[in-house]
C-alpha cells in the first residue's frame, strides 16, 4: 500500500543553519506530494506541494523537489529562523483519491 | 486563501456524554470533508471521509456508531462522539477540499473526557 516515511526528530538547529528533512514514499502510480506544517497549538497548514515528477514546490524559503527516481520529496531551507520551529508532515495523495497519507511528522526546534 | 474553522477549540466532558464538533469552510464550498484524529506526538489518522449529502465512509477500525458524521451542506460537517470515554480523549482535526485536491485544515478540537 501507499506510505510515507520521514526522518525521526527532533531536529535541533541554530538560527541561520541549513535544514533538510528527509521524506520518501511508496505509492502506485503518480502521487501528489505535500509538506504540511503544524505550529504549536495550531492546525496543519499546507506549506508546499508538487504534483508531478521534477516539480519543485516552494514557499516561505522552503523547497522540495519531487524525485521519482529516488521516490523522495526532501524538505530544505537555506537559513532557518526561530519562528520555523514546528512539526513538519510529509504526505501524499494517490491519483483518483483525495485521501492524504501522512508521515509521522518531524519536530524542528530552532534556537537563537 | 481557503479558511476552515472548527468549534469548539477545546471541550471537557464527563464520561458517557456526547460531544459535537463542527467544521466549517468559510470562503469556499467543500464537496469533501475529512475527519482525523491525532494522538500526542503522532501523525494524523484518517477516521472518515464525507461528501455533502452522502453517508460518510469510515476507515477500517473506526466505529461508525460511535463517531457520527453529518455533512448536510457544502460548508458544514459535524462529528459527534457518542457516549464518550476517556480513551476518546484526543485532538480531532477536520479538513475540507473543493474541486481541487488540496485539503485545507481546521485548527483542531481538543477533547478531554473525564
Amino acid at each position: 500500500g501507499n506510505s510515507v516515511t520521514q526522518m525521526e526528530g527532533p531536529v535541533t538547529l541554530s538560527e541561520e543553519a541549513f535544514l533538510t528533512i528527509n521524506c520518501t514514499y511508496t505509492a502506485t502510480g503518480y502521487p501528489s506530494l505535500f509538506w504540511y506544517v503544524q505550529y504549536p497549538g495550531e492546525g496543519l497548514q499546507l506549506l508546499l506541494k508538487a504534483t508531478k515528477a521534477d516539480d519543485k514546490g516552494s514557499n516561505k524559503g522552503f523547497e522540495a523537489t519531487y524525485r521519482k527516481e529516488t521516490t523522495s520529496f526532501h524538505l530544505e531551507k537555506g537559513s532557518v529562523q526561530v519562528s520555523d520551529s514546528a512539526v513538519y508532515f510529509c504526505a501524499l495523495t494517490s491519483p483518483n483519491t483525495d485521501k492524504l497519507i501522512f508521515g509521522t511528522g518531524t519536530r524542528l526546534q530552532v534556537f537563537p | 486563501g481557503a479558511v476552515v474553522s472548527q468549534h469548539p477549540s477545546w471541550v471537557i466532558c464527563k464520561s458517557g456524554t456526547s460531544v459535537k464538533i463542527e467544521c466549517r469552510s468559510l470562503d469556499f464550498q467543500a464537496t469533501t470533508m475529512f475527519w482525523y484524529r491525532q494522538f500526542p506526538k503522532q501523525s494524523l489518522m484518517l477516521m472518515a471521509t464525507s461528501n455533502e449529502g452522502s453517508k460518510a465512509t469510515y476507515e477500517q477500525g473506526v466505529e461508525k456508531d460511535k463517531f457520527l458524521i453529518n455533512h448536510a451542506s457544502l460548508t458544514l460537517s459535524t462529528l459527534t462522539v457518542t457516549s464518550a470515554h476517556p480513551e476518546d480523549s484526543s485532538f480531532y482535526i477536520c479538513s475540507a477540499s473543493g474541486n481541487q485536491e488540496t485539503q485545507y485544515f481546521g485548527p483542531g478540537t481538543r477533547l478531554l473526557v473525564l
